[in-house]
């Protein structure tokens, strides 16, 4: 049974330092999606990846956030320097992303739930 | 541009009783049509969606969605709720002109209360 597994599922830090949260997508799967979740905000993209390449980081944070796909088995999300208004649940989702579709699913990893003291 | 409203911010139903949670969608373009479903502290999961083809669409646990294009809606509806249905609901939109790369787009999502 193919998943997204995320890595940490839990992250306590303190202000100011820098987090990194793992992603490892779906074996053949060529889309990358990070959200953020918040009670207040919902569910925001914050960057989009198709076959490693960003394709979109309009809702991130750029000062402070970046996200990379080093290679096609792992995205990161790194948050440097950190601050309490991060805190919330980063969910990663991997697609095939067939070119010229609109109907990708999207498979969603457990999350990372961040909290920023 | 693609926009999606869902119209409820929390639905309270009974056990045994129908679930409608509605969803109104905008786009320029002819949408694709995703309802995912959010169970406490998990990931989202799909439960159903809607790709230009039949306009009646079933999903899992017995959900089932219909597309309107005259209304533009896509709401989610169930004969008989089950506690294990209750969870976060989001409703999602995806378009793009011609191909391409796309983004999808969520709604604000519909808490989903079932008492017994």
């Amino acid at each position: 049974d193919a998943r997204v597994t995320q890595t940490p599922r839990h992250k306590v830090t303190e202000m100011g330092q820098e987090v990194t949260m793992r992603c490892q997508p779906i074996l053949g799967h060529n889309t990358v999606f990070w959200y953020r979740q918040t009670m207040m905000q919902g569910l925001e993209l914050l960057a989009y990846f198709r076959n490693r390449a960003p394709l979109d980081d309009s809702g991130m944070p750029k000062d402070r956030f970046s996200a990379e796909m080093p290679d096609a088995t792992l995205a990161t999300l790194k948050i440097q320097p950190s601050e309490p208004r991060d805190s919330a649940v980063y969910f990663c989702a991997s697609g095939t992303g067939l070119s010229g579709t609109t109907t990708d699913t999207q498979y969603f990893g457990p999350g990372t739930r961040l909290t920023v003291l | 541009a693609q926009s999606v409203t869902q119209l409820d911010s929390h639905v309270s139903v009974s056990e045994g009783t129908p679930v409608l949670l509605r969803c109104n969608y905008s786009s320029s373009y002819s949408p694709s049509l995703f309802w995912y479903v959010q169970h406490p502290n998990k990931g989202l999961q799909l439960l159903l969606k809607y790709t230009s083809a039949a306009t009646l669409v079933k999903g899992i646990n017995g959900f089932e969605a219909e597309f309107k294009k005259s209304e533009t809606s896509f709401h989610l509806t169930k004969p008989s709720a089950h506690m294990s249905d209750a969870a976060e609901y989001f409703c999602v939109v995806s378009s793009s002109p011609s191909g391409g790369s796309y983004i999808p787009t969520f709604g604000r999502g519909t808490s989903l209360i079932v008492h017994p």
